[in-house]
């Protein structure tokens, strides 16, 4: 089945700085990836996705990256702000042993600070 | 237009009980999603359920169950409570099943803690 791995797991840049999320995936029939952020208290919110068919994807200061040769896709994150602070998951929908799901990285806590 | 609404949000249980938590999705969403998020351990896919059927589970014993009603909205059931189910548990709704790539859309969850 599908393995998502997200790297680094903590991560602290001072505001106005570049971010940089990085995550791999095992399954190549994998064919959405979205990126979702969590405060504290709060459920994951979706803040961009990337399809297959599409190498890159740009949303303001939010970009995303996806390399299905090496099977890899990256969140950056340009001009951060001390509100970018909070748990980063990527996912891929991929399979696992009963079907398809959406399988989640284990998160990256990005610190922001003024 | 009202995102995922989960109830309660918060539930305190001890070893052995039973537990049922809520899940209202988006208007116009038909698939509804589960998940537990562990302390250190991500989230981790619990369940998907469509037209009232369930589609998908992941790698959980059995005692994790659940349905979806005639109106999609969905409720979990655990029984047989352990202490290692203490949990976030965060309900997601989709337009449409996982096959069409839809977004997920997550509600702020259910704390559920054992004693």
């Amino acid at each position: 089945g599908e393995n998502v791995e997200q790297h680094p797991s903590t991560l602290s840049v001072q505001e106005g700085d570049s971010a940089v999320i990085k995550c791999t995936y095992s399954d190549s029939a994998s064919n959405y990836f979205p990126w979702y952020k969590q405060e504290l208290g709060k459920g994951p919110q979706l803040i961009i996705d990337i399809r297959s068919n599409v190498g890159e994807k740009k949303d303001q200061r939010i970009a995303v990256t996806l390399n299905k040769t090496a099977k890899h896709f990256s969140l950056h994150i340009t001009e951060t702000q001390p509100e970018d602070s909070a748990v980063y998951f990527c996912a891929a929908l991929g399979a696992n042993q009963a079907g398809t799901a959406l399988i989640f990285g284990k998160g990256t806590t990005l610190s922001v600070s003024s | 237009e009202a995102g995922v609404t989960q109830s309660p949000t918060h539930l305190i249980k001890t070893r052995g009980q039973q537990a049922t938590l809520r899940c209202s999705p988006i208007s116009g969403h038909t698939s509804v999603y589960w998940y537990q998020q562990a302390l250190g351990l991500g989230l981790q896919f619990l369940l998907w359920y469509d037209e009232g059927e369930e589609r998908n589970r992941g790698n959980f014993p059995p005692r994790f169950s659940g349905r979806q009603f005639p109106n999609y909205s969905s409720e979990l059931n655990v029984n047989a409570l352990e202490l290692e189910d203490s949990a976030l548990y965060l309900c997601a709704s989709s337009l449409e099943g996982v096959w069409s790539n839809q977004p997920q859309h997550f509600g702020d969850g259910t704390r559920l803690s054992i004693l």
